[in-house]
């Protein structure tokens, strides 16, 4: 099985802040890699999908990137409604799909 | 507009048989993997299955295999998911989720439903 394991667990930066997260599959799954957003009490929301790719409706301040094994979510200026859990998530084949752990954030 | 709207909380005890519900409506119910994702109590996200409503096609990730069941009737929009006998692990809340792509296993999920909490405690 393919694990996923993202870093930091926990994080706390200022407003403004340049943001990044990490997420390191233990084998290759090419693109097939999402971001979410879960903020508290709130259902998840779809960020990123293919690596890099913004869902639409989502600010232009998160990105993605990778390919691979490695990947990054970057908030590139940090805002307070952006308080919430990530999570990468691998869709390369199912039904082996999983997430990440969760990072989360917190403003300092 | 894309929605989800799942069946309320529920409350159980051990042993007990349980099926929560799934109606999409919005968009073509038939052509959309549905899936099913675990959030234990403050824990993170799981996923648990999809299923393909048009004929029934359902994958399980090998965690969730045999503990559950996904379903779906597509003549009323609706996918389940059901326990035959709960456990106090069980205790969660339960998500389903749209695939982002037509016809797509490899896929995330782009709308999901308010979630259905089960308490089960004797």
């Amino acid at each position: 099985d393919i694990q996923m394991t993202q870093s930091p667990s926990s994080l706390s930066a200022s407003v403004g802040d340049r943001v990044t997260i990490t997420c390191r599959a233990s084998q290759g799954i090419s693109n097939y890699l999402a971001w979410y957003q879960q903020k508290p009490g709130k259902v998840p929301k779809l960020l990123i999908y293919a690596a890099s790719t913004l869902q639409s409706g989502v600010p232009s301040r998160f990105s993605g990137s990778g390919s691979g094994t490695d990947f990054t979510l970057t908030i590139s200026s940090l805002q307070p409604e952006d308080v919430a859990t990530y999570y990468c998530q691998k869709y390369n084949s199912a039904p082996s799909i999983t997430f990440g752990q969760g990072t989360r954030l917190e403003i300092k | 507009e894309v929605q989800l709207v799942q069946s309320g909380a529920e409350v159980k005890k051990p042993g007990e048989s349980l099926k929560i519900s799934c109606k999409g409506s919005g968009y073509s119910f038939t052509t959309y993997w549905i899936g099913w994702v675990r959030q234990m109590p403050g824990k993170g996200l799981e996923w648990m299955g999809i299923i393909y409503p048009g004929d029934s096609d359902t994958r399980y990730s090998p965690s969730f295999q045999g503990q559950v069941t996904i379903s779906a009737d597509k003549s009323i929009n609706t996918a389940y998911l059901q326990w035959s006998s709960l456990k106090a692990s069980d205790t969660a809340i339960y998500y389903c989720a749209k695939g982002i792509w037509v016809g797509a296993t490899q896929s995330p999920f782009d709308y999901w439903g308010q979630g259905t909490l089960v308490a089960v405690s004797s």
